[in-house]
């Protein structure tokens, strides 16, 4: 079974808008984090945000912020007044506490941002 | 703001042959991963490494590979006979610790293209 499933491998969203990137993960342990990443076209990995499994409130930084419903196994990544910069590959990920070493990345989602 | 560094950005190299490629982690950081992204797919853990010995290493991993910290700064990936199917992204990433709640610090990548 897929750990990290995002369901949207394409996305077009007009400029200024807000876009919703879905993730769901599954895992049996109870302490995990998750993470999103951006990834433009030159191919570096960017950090966008976390959320970690015992967290209270959802995670913000700036104009994103990640939407985690613990209870359904969802991590959904908003970015809130889109940007052109904001069209890249987006990647959904997770470290869980028993995995200590490694981050399992999802297959991505593909945004494009529309002027 | 400290960053994880990779060389060479690109890698062109004959199948068969011996490739090296460097990374310099985030200075204080003890846990050092590299990961690996065909093109068009997810990103995928190769190897993780901490106090001079592999800590876990995933089935892509085989005899072919192998990681050295050769000192105080560098980390390096040595797939000693190229094959066509090596030809993938390659991120180096670092961590300060390990657990779900610490992110790990990518690189920029070395794209690698085996001919």
């Amino acid at each position: 079974a897929q750990k990290i499933t995002q369901t949207q491998p394409g996305m077009f969203v007009q400029e200024k808008e807000a876009v919703t990137l879905d993730c769901t993960y599954d895992t049996s342990d109870q302490s995990y984090g998750l993470f999103w990443y951006k990834q433009p076209s030159s191919g570096e990995m960017i950090f966008l945000i976390y959320q970690g499994s015992y967290d209270e409130q959802n995670a913000t930084e700036g104009r994103y912020s990640l939407n985690f419903q613990k209870a359904r196994k969802s991590a959904n990544l908003v970015i809130s007044a889109s940007q052109l910069g904001d069209s890249a590959m987006y990647f959904c990920a997770m470290r869980e506490a028993e995995e200590d070493d490694k981050i399992i990345f999802g297959k991505g989602t593909r945004l494009h941002i529309l002027p | 703001e400290p960053e994880v560094t990779q060389t060479p950005s690109h890698q062109v190299t004959q199948m068969g042959q011996e490739v090296i490629l460097r990374c310099v982690p985030i200075s204080n950081h003890l846990y050092f991963y590299w990961y690996r992204q065909i093109l068009g797919q997810k990103v995928e853990f190769l190897v993780s490494f901490y106090n001079n010995e592999i800590s876990e290493k995933s089935e892509i991993f085989d005899d072919q590979f192998s990681v050295e910290r050769p000192d105080g700064s560098n980390f390096t990936l040595k797939i000693r006979s190229t094959k066509l199917e090596d030809s993938a992204m390659y991120f180096c990433a670092s961590s300060e610790g390990l657990g779900p709640y610490n992110e790990q610090f990518f690189g920029p990548g070395t794209r690698l293209t085996v001919l």
